[in-house]
């Protein structure tokens, strides 16, 4: 199964708070785990990625915590922000690379002044 | 160091039209991947090319739908006939090589209509 199933496919957060955005996966080949971001036309950034070696890697405000018993993972983002409304994708691949990606169906984000 | 380029960044065909999508990777990246995504939906993988070479192409519809890197110029993305069902974002990505812990950088797409 090559699914990669993200929720919410919405959230709504207040400036401060903490956005947390869930994905679950099916194939256990699975070794690389990104999230990227995306502005609209614009094409999807890499925001922080980890391997299933470790259970939490943490970039500034952005922490990806992974539970490889349930299969899923999740980001968290402290102290949203504004500037982070956005949507955020989940991805998962082989190989421990990002070539041939699949994708969550995507979170859109608002962080309310 | 400019990063992946694509062009047209909008096109409109009209049905049965050909489309031709390019892409440049970033300087020294080797390696190209296709995705397409479809309003309010997640990116699917369609094609993996290194140059010269189709390494994946799992993704693509078996018909109306190739893809091309070259030894010289940009990769290229041909969908032939096109359908109003075509009408998509099309991003390509590309990266030094399938390494580990190799990362994929994106290009700002090309968003394709079909009239």
């Amino acid at each position: 199964q090559q699914q990669v199933k993200q929720s919410p496919q919405s959230l709504i957060v207040q400036k401060g708070g903490i956005s947390i955005i869930n994905c679950a996966y099916e194939n256990t080949a699975f070794d690389y785990f990104p999230w990227y971001q995306q502005f609209p036309g614009k094409g999807p950034a890499l925001l922080i990625a980890i391997r299933p070696d470790v259970s939490e890697k943490k970039e500034g405000r952005f922490t990806i915590s992974f539970n490889k018993s349930a299969k899923q993972f999740s980001l968290h983002i402290m102290d949203s922000q504004p500037g982070d409304s956005a949507t955020y994708f989940c991805a998962a691949s082989t190989g421990g690379s990002a070539r041939q990606l699949t994708f969550g169906s995507g979170t859109q984000l608002t962080v309310l002044p | 160091n400019a990063g992946v380029m694509q062009n047209p960044r909008h096109l409109v065909r009209r049905r049965g039209q050909e489309a031709r999508l390019r892409c440049s990777p970033m300087k020294g990246h080797s390696h190209v991947y296709w995705y397409r995504q479809l309003p309010e939906e997640g990116l699917k993988f369609m094609v993996y090319l290194q140059k010269e070479n189709i390494i994946d192409e799992s993704g693509m519809p078996k018909e109306r739908f190739s893809a091309e890197f070259p030894k010289e110029g940009p990769s290229i993305l041909r969908i032939q006939q096109v359908v109003r069902g075509d009408s998509a974002a099309y991003f390509c990505a590309s990266s030094l090589g399938p390494g580990m812990d190799t990362e994929a950088f994106f290009g700002q797409g090309t968003r394709l209509t079909v009239v």
